[in-house]
């Protein structure tokens, strides 16, 4: 069946360095896939997506690409910030619209 | 934007009483909402899909009984713990799915609830 596996957390990161949160999933055919972001406190929110192979996603400096042949959606950011802090889900879409999600990347940024 | 609201954002009871979790589209209509529940380090299991009107469409392993979903609206679904017991204890998540307009098939989550159960 459909899966989402990410990478496991909490990833504690200085302000201004690089974020890589690995994303992989199993599906059949070619699911849509997202991320979602958690902040504390709040309900979950979408920050970008991907419908297709090769597809980017970008949203508040942080992209990700639909690699159709590692069937990975890895998020990136160049630079983050303390505001960033939060809790990222990978999630797909499958056949009958469920919305599969990963197991959560908690975010920790120090000033 | 599009607003859901999830009520109470947390709950404490005690064992073997009922529990009832509200999810309120705000400013839009949903024809379906979803309900997940979140284990610590877990990801967002969706328990079952809630469609107004009808009856809930239950995933595997759930039990209908315990969990009872009503949708009596297009902007009210309502989840409720039966006889709740300690491992009922979680973080349950409610979505809805915009029926028209600029919401259409776009997806808006609460904030979630945290049920502890002693």
């Amino acid at each position: 069946g459909n899966s989402v596996t990410q990478m496991e957390g909490p990833v504690t990161l200085s302000e201004e360095a690089f974020l890589t949160i690995n994303c992989t999933y199993t599906a059949t055919g070619y699911p849509s896939l997202f991320w979602y972001v958690q902040y504390p406190g709040e309900g979950l929110q979408l920050l970008l997506k991907a419908t297709k192979a090769d597809d980017k996603g970008s949203n508040k400096g942080f992209e990700a690409t639909y690699r159709k042949e590692t069937t990975s959606f890895h998020l990136e950011k160049g630079s983050v910030q303390v505001s960033d802090s939060a809790v990222y889900f990978c999630a797909l879409i499958g056949r009958g619209g469920k919305l599969i999600f990963g197991q959560g990347t908690e975010l920790s940024v120090k000033p | 934007g599009a607003v859901v609201s999830q009520h109470p954002s947390r709950v404490i009871c005690k064992s073997g009483t009922s529990v009832k979790i509200e999810c309120r589209s705000l400013d839009f209509q949903a024809t379906t909402m979803f309900w997940y529940r979140q284990f610590p380090k877990k990801s967002l299991m969706l328990m079952a899909t809630s469609n107004e009107g009808s009856k809930a469409t239950y995933e595997q392993g759930v039990e209908k009984d315990k969990f009872l979903i009503n949708h009596a609206s297009l902007t009210l679904s309502t989840l409720t713990v039966t006889s709740a017991h300690p491992e009922d204890s979680s973080f349950y998540i409610c979505s809805a799915r915009g029926t028209g307009g600029a919401v259409r098939e776009k997806l808006f989550f609460g904030s979630g609830t945290q049920l502890s159960v002693l």
